[in-house]
């Protein structure tokens, strides 16, 4: 099976810019997590999406959004770009196992530069 | 709400030599526990698992880890270290209902010395 993909890899935009990410979910999964990885913050939640559905939400301001797609493609969004939007914005996908472990697997990533 | 400590931001180990990681992990019921492998310029690579069958866990690359409920502690080993080993290992948490999000640690960089 394919892994987790995301679209760009890299991007630069400048402050006010808005941006779209892209991720393609490992087959037959239909959970699709957002996650921001900054050297000062670490890994932190974004949201996570199931079924079409934000199923979560993390502590981020409402510039950044997301939704998923009946393919389970998903996308997320930042508006108005800020400096410290600059991050490593990773997509992780699983399985929907309810009571079970819930194994994420991770794509590469899409690196973001705000100037 | 559930957090997960790393004692150590980075750590240098010689070739050949035993790696042990540290995660300490807070959660007000039992969790299911992870340590992820990031390599530069890459996502995160699964490295095991625990979800309460057993608590020494092993997982891919000769790693393993050992649940201790007493000292809420998740720590990781290898018995030997390898240049390959060289890369940021994290540990997360996340509830037992498996319907929540992963918390993760601020990460452990691992550096291998010949």
């Amino acid at each position: 099976k394919a892994g987790v993909t995301q679209t760009p890899r890299y991007l630069i935009k400048t402050r006010g810019q808005q941006v779209t990410l892209s991720c393609s979910p490992i087959s037959g999964h239909r959970s699709v997590s957002w996650y921001q990885q900054t050297p000062g913050q670490g890994l932190q939640f974004l949201f996570e999406y199931f079924s079409e559905t934000q199923r979560n939400k993390g502590n981020f301001p409402g510039r950044f959004s997301g939704r998923q797609f009946s393919n389970s493609r998903s996308e997320m969004n930042v508006s108005t770009l800020e400096l410290g939007d600059s991050a490593l914005y990773l997509c992780a996908s699983s399985l929907d196992p309810g009571q079970g472990a819930n194994e994420q697997f991770f794509g590469p990533g899409t690196r973001l530069t705000v100037l | 709400a559930q957090s997960v400590t790393q004692l150590g931001s980075h750590v240098s180990v010689s070739e050949g030599a035993l790696v042990l990681l540290r995660c300490n992990y807070s959660s007000s019921v039992p969790p299911y526990l992870f340590w992820y492998v990031q390599y530069p310029n890459q996502g995160l690579q699964l490295l095991l698992k625990y979800t309460s069958a057993a608590t020494l866990v092993k997982g891919i690359n000769g790693f393993e880890a050992e649940f201790k409920k007493s000292e809420t502690s998740f720590h990781l080993t290898k018995p030997s270290a390898h240049m390959s080993d060289a890369a940021e290992y994290f540990c997360a948490v996340s509830l037992y209902s498996g319907n929540t999000p992963l918390v993760f640690g601020k990460g452990t960089r691992l550096s291998v010395i010949a």
